[in-house]
């Protein structure tokens, strides 16, 4: 069974506008989240995280918004710009240190 | 959905032995997997690309002689650790291609004692 869901395999917006990548989870041990962009034939490189202690967590363009209860986070771009166009995966672990695990990405692309 | 599998899932050995991990595409065919290690703060690196029946690709400062890796067949790849060394427990993830797509598995976290 999945421990962490992306249901949207992939994404289109218009350049300017804001991009909203979803992630489910279901372990509720889970206290540590990431997000990683890939892109093709490249390793993933790490994006943004957040800790559960906290429910937002801002790096320029990047928010990472956390829904505890919904066992739910959002990676949010704004403004979203064509060399963000890339795989996006969501991953989770138990603590800073635990094992990654990951969702199935969501392809997002940006166009002019 | 696609699912990739490693196995083992954890495993301790000692130092000087070495260690096979697999990694299997259970429902499609992945003529491309992939390798990468955990590193602290979650920062992954790639060290190797497997394609089914030729060599692996290493990425710079992975040395192919300690990670051997060995596509046999389009839903197995394996990565062999030789003659381990404690620095080199860690957390080893691999991934496989299917079309655009790419599926990580659960991953292995190995500790050489």
């Amino acid at each position: 069974d999945q421990q962490v869901k992306q249901n949207s395999p992939s994404l289109s917006v218009q350049e300017g506008r804001i991009s909203i990548l979803n992630c489910d989870y279901t372990n509720s041990m889970f206290d540590y989240f990431l997000w990683y962009k890939k892109y093709p034939a490249e390793g993933p490189t790490f994006l943004i995280s957040i800790s559960s202690i906290k429910d937002k967590n801002e790096d320029g363009r990047f928010t990472v918004f956390l829904n505890k209860s919904a066992k739910h986070l959002s990676l949010h771009i704004v403004p979203s710009q064509p060399g963000d166009s890339a795989v996006y995966f969501c991953a989770a672990s138990r603590g800073s240190q635990g094992n990654l695990i990951f969702g199935k990405g969501t392809k997002l692309s940006v166009k002019p | 959905g696609a699912v990739v599998s490693q196995h083992p899932s954890w495993v301790i050995c000692k130092s000087g032995t070495s260690v096979k991990i697999e990694c299997r595409s259970l429902d499609f065919q992945a003529t491309t997997m992939f390798w990468y290690r955990q590193f602290p703060k979650q920062s992954l690196m790639l060290m190797a690309t497997s394609n089914e029946g030729s060599k692996a690709t290493y990425e710079q400062g992975v040395e192919k002689d300690k990670f051997l890796i060995n596509h046999a067949s389009l839903t197995l790849s394996t990565l062999t650790v030789t003659s381990a060394h404690p620095e080199d427990s860690s957390f080893y993830i691999c991934s496989a291609d299917r079309g655009i797509e790419q599926y990580f598995g659960p991953g292995t976290r190995l500790t050489v004692t």
